[in-house]
């Protein structure tokens, strides 16, 4: 099975800021890998797709990148709407998907 | 405009059984893989199951392989998750989600029913 981690776990950013959260799979998933936000009490929303893809309606302050294991999700302007709780998945492997363990993103 | 409504959670003794159901509109609900995700209180989100299209193909997180079945109806538009053997960890709020077409990205996501497992 593929595992997920994510670093950091939590992050405490202010408004402005840049913020780069990073994850990580134990083999390549080549480019497999999605980003979602999931604010308290609310479905996550998917964010970034096939590692690098903006899904429609999504801010161009968020990117990601990376490819084989390691991914990079970047806000480059955290905004106010921004603080929630982010989670990557892989794909790769069609018959089971996994998801990180989530990084929190709160209010320095 | 796509929504995915789920329903069918509560509470449950351990070894019990129950089945939740999601309404799907706003698409062609035959033409897209369908997905269950589950998430703890206070926790991370797992993948649970997954169906294709037709209903011919499925697939399960190890944990609930031989005790939950995903199904769907393609008339009704609607998928379910049957879930026998119930247990406490299976405490969660159960969301069902879209799949993109022809890729495995999760697009549209219901708001969850919860379903907790506990004597």
């Amino acid at each position: 099975d593929i595992q997920m981690t994510q670093s950091p776990s939590s992050l405490s950013a202010s408004v402005g800021d840049r913020v780069t959260i990073t994850c990580r799979a134990s083999q390549s998933i080549t480019t497999y890998l999605n980003w979602y936000q999931q604010k308290p009490g609310k479905a996550p929303n998917l964010l970034i797709y096939d590692a690098s893809s903006l899904h429609s309606g999504v801010p161009s302050t968020f990117s990601g990148s990376g490819s084989g294991t390691d991914f990079t999700l970047t806000i480059t302007s955290l905004q106010p709407e921004d603080f929630a709780t982010y989670y990557c998945q892989q794909t790769y492997h069609a018959m089971y998907f996994t998801f990180g363990p989530g990084t929190k993103v709160d209010i320095k | 405009e796509v929504q995915l409504v789920e329903s069918g959670g509560g509470l449950v003794q351990p070894g019990g059984s129950l089945r939740l159901s999601c309404a799907a509109s706003g698409f062609t609900f035959s033409t897209y893989w369908m997905t269950w995700v589950r998430q703890a209180p206070g926790k991370g989100l797992e993948w649970v199951a997954n169906i294709k299209q037709d209903g011919d193909i499925e697939y399960y997180v190890d944990s609930v392989k031989g005790r939950f079945t995903i199904s769907r109806d393609n008339a009704k538009n609607s998928l379910y998750l049957q879930m026998n053997s119930l247990r406490v960890e299976d405490t969660a709020l159960y969301y069902c989600a879209r799949e993109a077409y022809s890729s495995s990205w999760f697009e549209y996501w219901g708001q969850g029913t919860l379903v907790t497992v506990s004597s």
